[in-house]
C-alpha cells in the first residue's frame, strides 16, 4: 500500500463549480499534513497546511479525518487559474527528521 | 521570501557521463533535499542533508551521491548517468524542526 494515495484525475469542472479531492495516508502516527499545488512544468508550492480542526483559506477548505486517515481539499467557486495538480503531503514518521511523503497528485482542469 | 535556485532548467547528457546538479538556497536553511519526479510516481526522495557535510539516503539513492560543503549549497551527482535517470530533479530546503519545504524550479535531465 502506498504511504499517500490520491485519485490522479483529471477532474474537469466548469468555472464556478465546487470540487473536492480526497487523499488517504497509511501511517496513523503521521502528525503533519499539507496540500501543495504544482502548475504544469513548475515546482510544487505550499497551498495550505491541514489542521485537525479543519481550516479555511479563502475559497479553499482543508479537512483531516484521523480516524479514517484521510485528508480532503475543497475548492469553491473554481477559477481557471485553479487548474493545476494538487499534491497531498504527509510527514514521514520513520527514519527520523522532518521528511515529507508526497502523493502522486490530483489533476484539476477548470474550463469555461 | 525563500529563494531556491538550481543551476540548469534543462540538461541533456549522454549515458556514462558524470552529471552535477547544483542547488542553492538563500534563507540559511539547515535542511536540504533532492527529489526526482516521474509521471505516475510522484516525488521520490533521493538524498537529504541536515547540516554541512552531513547526508542521509532517501528512498531511492542508488546511482546518486550528494555533496554539502556549504550550508547554502547542496549538489546531486550522477556518477555515471543512465537512461533511467532521465527525470525532473527538484531541490528543496526547510528550516529546522519545520516540515514546510521550499522548492527550486527543477532541472529536467535527459540522458541519451
Amino acid at each position: 500500500r502506498k504511504e499517500v494515495e490520491q485519485d490522479p484525475g483529471p477532474f474537469n469542472v466548469p468555472e464556478g463549480a465546487t470540487v473536492a479531492f480526497n487523499c488517504t495516508y497509511s501511517n496513523s502516527a503521521s502528525q503533519s499534513f499539507f496540500w501543495y499545488r504544482q502548475d504544469c512544468r513548475k515546482e510544487p508550492k505550499l497551498l495550505m497546511s491541514v489542521y485537525s480542526s479543519g481550516n479555511e483559506d479563502g475559497r479553499f477548505t482543508a479537512q483531516l479525518n484521523r480516524a479514517s486517515q484521510y485528508i480532503s481539499l475543497l475548492i469553491r467557486d473554481s477559477k481557471l487559474s485553479d487548474s493545476a495538480t494538487y499534491l497531498c503531503v504527509v510527514n514521514k514518521v520513520t527514519g527520523g527528521g522532518n521528511k515529507l511523503t508526497f502523493g502522486t497528485g490530483t489533476q484539476l482542469k477548470v474550463e469555461l | 521570501d525563500v529563494k531556491v535556485t538550481q543551476s540548469s532548467r534543462y540538461l541533456v547528457k549522454r549515458t556514462g557521463e558524470k552529471v552535477f546538479l547544483e542547488c542553492v538556497q538563500d534563507m540559511d536553511h539547515e535542511n536540504m533535499f533532492w527529489y526526482r519526479q516521474d509521471p505516475g510516481l510522484g516525488l521520490r526522495l533521493i538524498y537529504f542533508s541536515y547540516d554541512v557535510k552531513m547526508k542521509e539516503k532517501g528512498d531511492i539513492p542508488e546511482g546518486y551521491s550528494v555533496s554539502r560543503e556549504k550550508k547554502e549549497r547542496f549538489s546531486l551527482i550522477l556518477e555515471s548517468a543512465s537512461t533511467n535517470q532521465t527525470s525532473m530533479y527538484l531541490c528543496a530546503s526547510s528550516a529546522p524542526r519545520v516540515f514546510r519545504q521550499f522548492f527550486g524550479p527543477g532541472t529536467r535531465l535527459t540522458v541519451l
